[in-house]
């Protein structure tokens, strides 16, 4: 099964400071085809990023997505308080569809 | 406005059944893929199900093969998961998400509870 492996697990930075993601795939990622998401307790996910650098209508411009193949990286520029929250990769290009387990960003 | 609203969910003992669905509203529902995706407590989401626009492509993970049905009715903008031989380890909430972009629209999730 297609193995996503996110690092580091949590990750203690404060506002304003620059976050850098992992996201490591067991097999090469088909198209590029991988997704991050974010998800605050109590909500569902929210899609930041599909084709691995493509950022979604709305989400600000301080997230940006990079990598190819099986070496991903989710950027958050300058954090502002309200990024604080657990990040997903899910891939969507080999069945099943599969998400990585998570890194948690939070407040140093 | 995209709006998805589940229902359905509850407490159900081990080996029982259940049907979830999804009414979906503020978009051509038929255009659109839509997933079902759950998230055990504690843990991370995971895929349950895929139906296509017109509802002849179903795909689902393996641990839920042949247990759950993912359907579509496009004439009332509603999604469903039948639930069937339910297992303790099927707890969670369970999403309804429509496929744009990625998951780009979500409900606000229904838990169901397997438990005796």
């Amino acid at each position: 099964e297609f193995v996503l492996t996110q690092s580091p697990g949590t990750l203690s930075l404060s506002p304003g400071e620059r976050a850098t993601l992992s996201c490591r795939a067991s097999q090469s990622v088909s198209s590029n085809y991988l997704a991050w998401y974010q998800q605050k307790p109590g909500q569902a996910p929210r899609v930041l990023i599909y084709g691995a650098s493509s950022r979604v209508t709305g989400i600000p411009d301080r997230f940006s997505g990079s990598g190819s193949g099986t070496d991903f990286t989710l950027t958050i520029s300058r954090l502002d308080p309200e990024d604080f929250a657990v990040y997903y990769c899910q891939q969507y290009g080999s069945s099943p569809w599969t998400f990585g387990q998570g890194t948690k960003v939070e407040i140093k | 406005e995209v709006q998805l609203v589940e229902s359905g969910g509850g407490l159900v003992q081990p080996g029982g059944s259940l049907r979830l669905s999804c009414a979906a509203s503020g978009f051509t529902f038929s255009n659109f893929y839509m997933s079902w995706v759950r998230q055990a407590p504690g843990n991370g989401p995971e895929w349950v199900a895929n139906i296509n626009q017109d509802g002849s492509g179903k795909y689902y993970v393996d641990s839920v093969k042949g247990r759950f049905t993912i359907s579509r009715d496009n004439a009332k903008n509603s999604l469903y998961l039948q639930m069937n031989s339910l297992k303790v380890e099927d707890t969670a909430v369970y999403y309804c998400a429509r496929w744009g972009w990625g998951w780009d629209y979500w409900g606000q999730g229904i838990l169901v509870t397997v438990s005796s």
